[in-house]
């Protein structure tokens, strides 16, 4: 079946602008979750959701960055006047539910701040 | 918190070598261990699991025990391959992950 995918997979924009990236995730996964992968941070999480609401968002660097999710399903991770320690790939994962195990992972979106 | 603290590497092998990377973590409570695989130019796939104390995940040909003891979840594999190469990470969690750094291996023919 389909996996999670995200789009755009890879994004340039100039320093002071906002970018939406998305996340659609494995049909009938009800978490989401977002993370952030540079070189000098590795692997971080950011926020999840479970349905709708997000319980948990106390990754989310500063409040420049923000994330939703409707119908359960689709997610966007916003960044307002994006900065260039904001470049990244950005991961987005997905699970059957909060007792699952497992995440499964998209492909990213490679986030390009000049 | 949570915290994973893994081998980074860079590790270069000959093929047919035994590979280990060592993780250890710090954790509240008895969260689930994994070991995420990312191929060059792919997404993070699971490689394998651990959910309790003293299980031991597998999957091909690799091998970590989740072990309370020592807090450790060390990744083995006996005999690798040219297509063991990639960045392996670390992580433990229940509802979210928490990451070690990565540990980048290079497999030579």
């Amino acid at each position: 079946g389909a996996g999670v995918s995200q789009s755009p997979s890879n994004k340039v924009t100039e320093k002071g602008k906002d970018v939406e990236l998305r996340c659609d995730p494995i049909s009938g996964h009800t978490a989401l979750y977002w993370y952030r992968q540079s070189l000098g941070q590795g692997l971080e999480f950011l926020i999840y959701f479970q349905g709708n609401s997000a319980p948990d968002k106390s990754g989310l660097p500063s409040d420049r960055f923000s994330a939703e999710r409707t119908g359960g399903s689709v997610s966007t991770l916003t960044i307002q006047r994006t900065q260039q320690e904001d470049s990244a790939v950005y991961l987005c994962a997905s699970k059957p539910g909060l007792s699952a195990d497992t995440q499964y992972f998209g492909p990213g979106t490679r986030l390009t701040v000049l | 918190g949570n915290s994973v603290t893994q081998m980074e590497g860079p590790v270069t092998l000959s093929e047919e070598a035994f590979l280990t990377i060592n993780c250890t973590y710090t954790a509240t409570g008895y969260p689930s261990l994994f070991w995420y695989v990312q191929y060059p130019g792919e997404g993070l796939q699971l490689l394998l699991k651990a959910t309790k104390a003293d299980d031991k995940g597998s999957n091909k040909g690799f091998e970590a025990t989740y072990r309370k003891e020592t807090t450790s979840f060390h990744l083995e594999k006996g005999s690798v391959q040219v297509s063991d190469s990639a960045v392996y990470f670390c992580a433990l969690g229940d509802y979210k992950l928490s990451f070690g750094a990565g540990t980048t291996v290079t497999v030579r023919a």
